[in-house]
């Protein structure tokens, strides 16, 4: 199974800054990488995949870079919707697929 | 709209058994590989199962084998999940989520997922 492992497990950020979160996992995936969102009480939402593609009606300020076995996700400038928890996924050695456990992005 | 709809959650004692649904509209369901995915209560998120479009395969997390049954019936474009000897630990809400593919590395990127059902499992 491969383990994926986020860092770090909280970051603050202030609105308009930039925001890096990171993503490694234990054996190569590829390119076979994806992010999602999730906002509380609600069901995540694919943001990336194929480690910098971004999904359908995703803005611009989201990016996503890596291969192998290390990968980051870029919020560019910060706006107040993007406060939120991030997963990233692998799906390239499936079953099973294995998540990340979560970089929780919060207001500086 | 792509849209999917689960229900069937609910409170089940230990060792029970529960029967989730799931919904799909908007898109060609066989065409999609669909999967579960849990999330426990203030914890991250679990794959649980998946099956491919045709439903010929299906795939388990370890933590769930010979417990959880995934299936769908493409004639009424809804996937299930048929849950038995029920344990605490299988206490969360349950999504299910549709893959870009019906099969492959792709069937696991899941780009539409249902807003969740609840299931608790306490005595």
């Amino acid at each position: 199974e491969v383990v994926m492992t986020q860092s770090p497990a909280t970051l603050s950020v202030s609105p308009g800054e930039r925001a890096t979160l990171s993503c490694r996992a234990s054996q190569s995936v590829s390119s076979n990488l994806a992010w999602y969102q999730q906002k509380p009480g609600q069901a995540p939402r694919l943001l990336i995949y194929g480690a910098s593609t971004r999904a359908t009606g995703i803005p611009g300020r989201f990016s996503g870079s890596g291969s192998g076995t290390e990968f980051t996700l870029t919020i560019s400038s910060l706006q107040s919707e993007d406060f939120a928890i991030y997963y990233c996924q692998q799906y390239n050695n499936w079953p099973p697929i294995t998540f990340g456990q979560g970089t929780r992005l919060e207001i500086k | 709209e792509v849209q999917l709809l689960e229900s069937g959650g609910g409170l089940v004692q230990p060792g029970g058994s529960l029967r989730l649904s799931c919904a799909a509209s908007g898109f060609t369901f066989t065409n999609s590989a669909m999967s579960w995915v849990r999330q426990a209560p203030g914890k991250g998120l679990e794959w649980v199962s998946g099956i491919s479009g045709s439903g010929g395969s299906t795939y388990y997390a370890d933590s769930v084998k010979g417990r959880l049954t995934i299936s769908r019936d493409n004639s009424k474009n809804t996937l299930y999940l048929q849950m038995s000897s029920l344990r605490a630990e299988d206490t969360a809400v349950y999504y299910c989520a549709k893959g870009v593919t019906g099969i492959g590395t792709r069937g696991g990127i899941m780009d539409v997922w249902g807003q969740g059902t609840t299931v608790t499992v306490s005595s």
